[in-house]
C-alpha cells in the first residue's frame, strides 16, 4: 500500500498564528482529503483537495480558515489560520491510490496544540 | 447524509477470548463501502478490513471477521483470540461507491485488552 508523509507530526503555535502541514504520497493517488480529530474525538473530513484546483469544503469549515492546495498528484498541504485553541486537534491528511478500489490511507497526523 | 453510529465507547476483552464491536449506519445509496480501522496511541490509522455493500460473503481478515446485515444496516466486527496488539480505538466507517466523497466515521470503541 502506499505511505503517506506528514510533517510536522506535532507543533504547539500561539493563538493568531498560522501552521501549514504537508502530506507527501510515495505514489500517485486519485483523490486526497483532510480530516481533523479533536481530543478525545472521531475523525471529521474537512475538506477534498483537488489537484489544480480550489478545494471542496465539508459543512463547518471554510477556506479562509484552512486554506489547501494539492499542486500535483503526490503532495497536498492544509494550513490552519488565525489559530485559537479550539483548532488544537489531530489533523490527519488521507489518500485513495490509483490501483486501491476506495481502500483510504492515512499520514500519521498531526498533533496541533494552541496556547 | 450518511451518518454511522458506534454505540459502545468502550469494550474490554480477556486476551485469547473473542469480541465483537457494533456499527450501525443509516444510507440511502446502493453502492457503498464499510470499513473498520484501527487507531493505536501511536495514531496511525490502519485499515483492519473492508466490505463491499454488493458482495453478501462476510469479509474476513485473519482473527478479523464481519457480520454484514445489508437490510438492517449493521456491520460489527469480530476479534478473535484477541491479543494484546488489539487494543486501540476502533472506527467504523461508511464510504460511497468510488469514495470520492471521503468517509464517514463513528465515534470510535476503545478495545481493551486484558491479559
Amino acid at each position: 500500500s502506499a505511505v503517506i508523509s506528514q510533517k510536522p507530526s506535532r507543533d504547539i503555535c500561539q493563538r493568531g498564528t498560522s501552521l501549514t502541514i504537508q502530506c507527501q504520497v510515495d505514489s500517485q493517488v486519485t483523490m486526497m482529503f483532510w480530516y481533523r480529530q479533536q481530543p478525545g474525538q472521531s475523525l471529521t473530513l474537512i475538506a477534498t483537495a483537488n489537484q489544480g484546483s480550489e478545494a471542496t469544503y465539508e459543512s463547518g469549515f471554510v477556506i479562509d480558515k484552512f486554506p489547501i492546495s494539492r499542486p500535483n498528484l503526490t503532495f497536498s498541504t492544509l494550513t490552519v489560520s488565525n489559530m485559537s485553541p479550539e483548532d488544537s486537534s489531530i489533523y490527519l491528511c488521507s489518500g485513495i491510490g490509483v490501483l486501491m478500489n476506495t481502500e483510504a490511507f492515512f499520514g500519521q497526523g498531526t498533533r496541533l496544540t494552541v496556547v | 447524509a450518511q451518518t454511522v453510529t458506534q454505540s459502545q465507547p468502550e469494550m474490554s476483552v480477556q486476551e485469547a477470548e473473542t469480541v465483537t464491536l457494533s456499527c450501525t449506519y443509516d444510507t440511502s445509496e446502493s453502492d457503498y463501502y464499510l470499513f473498520w480501522y484501527k487507531q493505536p496511541p501511536s495514531r496511525q490509522m490502519i485499515l483492519v478490513i473492508r466490505q463491499e455493500a454488493y458482495k453478501q460473503q462476510n469479509a474476513t481478515e485473519n482473527r478479523f471477521s464481519v457480520n454484514f446485515q445489508k437490510a438492517a444496516k449493521s456491520f460489527s466486527l469480530k476479534i478473535s483470540d484477541s491479543q494484546l496488539g488489539d487494543a486501540a480505538m476502533y472506527f467504523c466507517a461508511y464510504s460511497s461507491g468510488g469514495g470520492a466523497d471521503g468517509l464517514t466515521f463513528g465515534k470510535g470503541t476503545h478495545l481493551i485488552i486484558q491479559p
